[in-house]
């Protein structure tokens, strides 16, 4: 099975920050790795796919990259709309999330 | 514009078999395009994939859920199922329905979400 190691858990942030959050993959994904973003009550939200591409509709704040099987998402200047909790997934072999990451008003 | 909605009965009494279902509208799961899948997410914790379906009826199930959950799907109806069964109150959970943005790609397009409660 795949593993997906996403830190940090918790992330205190203030509007206009530039946010990164990380997801490590415990083999090779190749480029096979999603960002959603969630909130409360709400079905998870695609960002970003293949690790870099920006889903129709989303803002260009957020941003993807790679680096061997370690995986960033950036959101570039943290709005109020952003505070949520984002989720990493693999989709090289079956599925596997991360663990999620609040990001949360400081 | 293709939409999903899950529904099922709310609370599932323990080792009883758990049934929802996934009704897809403005598109046909028939489609050679995509997979189908089930996830859910326990109270306050993250998103655990359950398993997916092909339009030709070929399922996966991660295997911490294999023996339990099943897939499956009426293509006359448009609909998507699953079974758990021998719930206990760890299957307590939001379950959605989601579908891939093109066949093994991220999930694109997501249902609601159907809360489903294991309690005696």
């Amino acid at each position: 099975d795949i593993q997906m190691t996403q830190s940090p858990s918790t992330l205190s942030a203030s509007v206009g920050d530039r946010v990164t959050i990380t997801c490590r993959a415990s083999q090779s994904i190749d480029y096979w790795l999603a960002w959603y973003q969630q909130k409360p009550g709400k079905a998870p939200k695609l960002l970003i796919y293949k690790s870099t591409s920006l889903e129709s509709g989303v803002p260009s704040r957020f941003s993807g990259s790679r680096s061997g099987t370690e995986f960033t998402l950036t959101i570039g200047s943290l709005q109020p709309d952003d505070f949520a909790t984002y989720y990493c997934q693999q989709y090289h072999i079956y599925r596997t999330f991360g663990q999620g990451t609040k990001v949360e008003i400081k | 514009q293709v939409q999903l909605q899950e529904s099922g009965p709310g609370l599932v009494k323990p080792l009883q078999t758990l049934s929802l279902t996934c009704s897809v509208s403005g598109g046909s799961i028939s489609s050679t395009d995509y997979y189908w899948s089930w996830i859910r997410q326990h109270p306050g914790k993250g998103l655990e994939w359950i398993g997916y379906i092909y339009y030709n009826g070929i399922t996966y199930q991660d295997p911490s859920l294999r023996s339990r959950a099943t897939i499956s799907q009426d293509t006359s109806k448009n609909e998507i199922y699953l079974r758990l069964s021998s719930v206990t109150v760890a299957d307590t959970a939001v379950y959605f329905c989601a579908r891939d943005r093109q066949l093994g790609d991220a999930f694109g397009i997501w249902g609601p979400g159907t809360m489903v409660t294991v309690s005696s």
